[in-house]
């Protein structure tokens, strides 16, 4: 079946430390891979998606590289802000038409 | 001009009572989702329509009936409610091709007590 892990949290970084929350899935076939960013009290919004074997998505200094040799889509980012403290969802859509199917989320906190 | 809104963004309730949650999309999408997020932040799909058609319904129990009277609208209704139910319930939009991300509106937090 479809399934996404993703590192557990929460992570704990000072303000421009460098993040990586990593993220594996196991899917059939060729899925596209997302990262949605939940600020508190907010809905998800998309961060970043890659749709086929390395692809690189980036955004806002986020960037992940879909790695089909190791089912893997790690976020990562150079230099943190207090700003960017939130949860971050690692998904797979399978194929066109199906639902995203997401991680169980990393709780980022950044403290100056 | 909120693309994905969802009303109401609370709800408390008292158990077996019946409520609905509303949701519009003003994005021209053609498919539509309801997903459910627990005390622990994760989110679980449990419905999804395109062009007002049912096409994916997770195991989720029969008390909830979503309810699509145009493609720009996607409702939930809930019967007899029960504790476990409370919840954030998150309604998004994409279109059907490939690829192509969800937009999220900004979740109704549902507290049955």
């Amino acid at each position: 079946g479809n399934s996404v892990t993703q590192m557990e949290g929460p992570v704990t970084l000072s303000e421009e430390a460098f993040l990586t929350i990593n993220c594996t899935y196991t899917a059939t076939g060729y899925p596209s891979l997302f990262w949605y960013v939940q600020y508190p009290g907010e809905g998800l919004q998309l961060l970043l998606k890659a749709t086929k074997a390395d692809d690189k998505g980036s955004n806002k200094g986020f960037e992940a590289t879909y790695r089909k040799e190791t089912t893997s889509f790690h976020l990562e980012k150079g230099s943190v802000q207090v700003s960017d403290s939130a949860v971050y969802f690692c998904a797979l859509m399978p194929q066109a038409g199906t639902a995203l199917i997401f991680g169980k989320g990393t709780t980022l906190s950044v403290s100056s | 001009d909120t693309a994905v809104s969802q009303t109401p963004k609370y709800l408390v309730t008292q158990m077996g009572n019946d409520k609905s949650i509303k949701c519009e999309q003003n994005l021209g999408h053609d498919t539509m989702y309801w997903y459910k997020q627990d005390s622990k932040k994760f989110l679980k799909i449990m419905f999804s329509y395109n062009n007002k058609e049912l096409i994916i319904n997770e195991t989720v129990p029969n008390r909830f009936s979503p309810k699509s009277p145009d493609k720009a609208h996607l409702n939930l209704h809930i019967n007899s409610l029960e504790l476990g139910d409370s919840a954030v319930y998150f309604c998004a939009s994409s279109e059907l091709a490939e690829n192509s991300p969800l937009h999220f509106g900004n979740g109704t937090r549902l507290t049955v007590t």
